[in-house]
């Protein structure tokens, strides 16, 4: 079966800091790869999504993540961080052509300092 | 669009009352996912339709949990009955069929159960 794994459970850092989530996957056939971000108190957004073409892929308020296929993984960078973007931030996977169900990593929470 | 609708967004009640939450996906998504989330286990997909058909419930925790999606523009998740440890935030997410795999989340329904 697929997995996701997070390796950072909480990262703190203050504002203007560099951030970037690991996260890694199980399987070796096509994925489609997601980065979620869910605000405090609300739903699950979509940051950005990869399906084919260019590893690097930007996404929404600032935010880029990059395929490394030999690595299985898809980390999530900003090159500067706001207080507003303190949030849980989830890494998923589907399988491809043929995947519907969606496995989600365990969520990094991130704290940014004023 | 309104995006996903979920209600109630909070319930309190009390261990062996039924609870039933709902849902309305976007108008034209041909999916429907319910999933779980807790503290100790994370985003758990409970179960997903397509067309209004389940597809895979193998995540639904046991018997007292069932879900039905009688039209395109409904779903409900009914426990019944409720015990503690199904106080969680329940989600429910739909998606297009057309190959392309982002799936929308509501709001949620933070379920206590006392």
């Amino acid at each position: 079966a697929q997995s996701v794994s997070q390796h950072n459970h909480h990262v703190i850092l203050s504002e203007a800091a560099s951030l970037e989530l690991g996260c890694n996957y199980s399987y070796g056939g096509t994925v489609n790869l997601f980065w979620y971000v869910q605000y405090p108190g609300q739903h699950l957004q979509l940051l950005l999504k990869y399906f084919s073409g260019d590893p690097l892929v930007k996404g929404i308020k600032g935010f880029e993540a990059e395929f490394i296929k030999s690595k299985f993984s898809f980390n999530l960078r900003k090159p500067s961080v706001q207080w507003s973007d303190t949030a849980e931030y989830f890494c998923a996977v589907n399988l491809g052509a043929a995947g519907n169900k969606l496995t989600f990593g365990g969520g990094t929470r991130v704290l940014v300092k004023p | 669009d309104a995006g996903v609708i979920q209600s109630p967004r909070h319930e309190v009640t009390e261990m062996g009352q039924e609870v039933t939450l709902r849902c309305k996906p976007i108008s034209g998504h041909d999916y429907l996912f319910w999933y779980r989330q807790t503290m100790m286990r994370g985003l758990e997909l409970l179960i997903y339709f397509n067309n209004n058909v389940p597809i895979d419930d193998s995540g639904m925790p046991e018997d007292r949990f069932s879900a039905k999606m009688p039209n395109a523009s409904f779903s409900t998740l009914k426990i019944q009955p409720s015990e503690p440890r199904d106080s969680a935030v329940y989600f429910c997410a739909s998606r297009r069929g057309d190959g392309f795999y982002e799936q929308y989340f509501g709001p949620g329904t933070r379920l206590t159960v006392t």
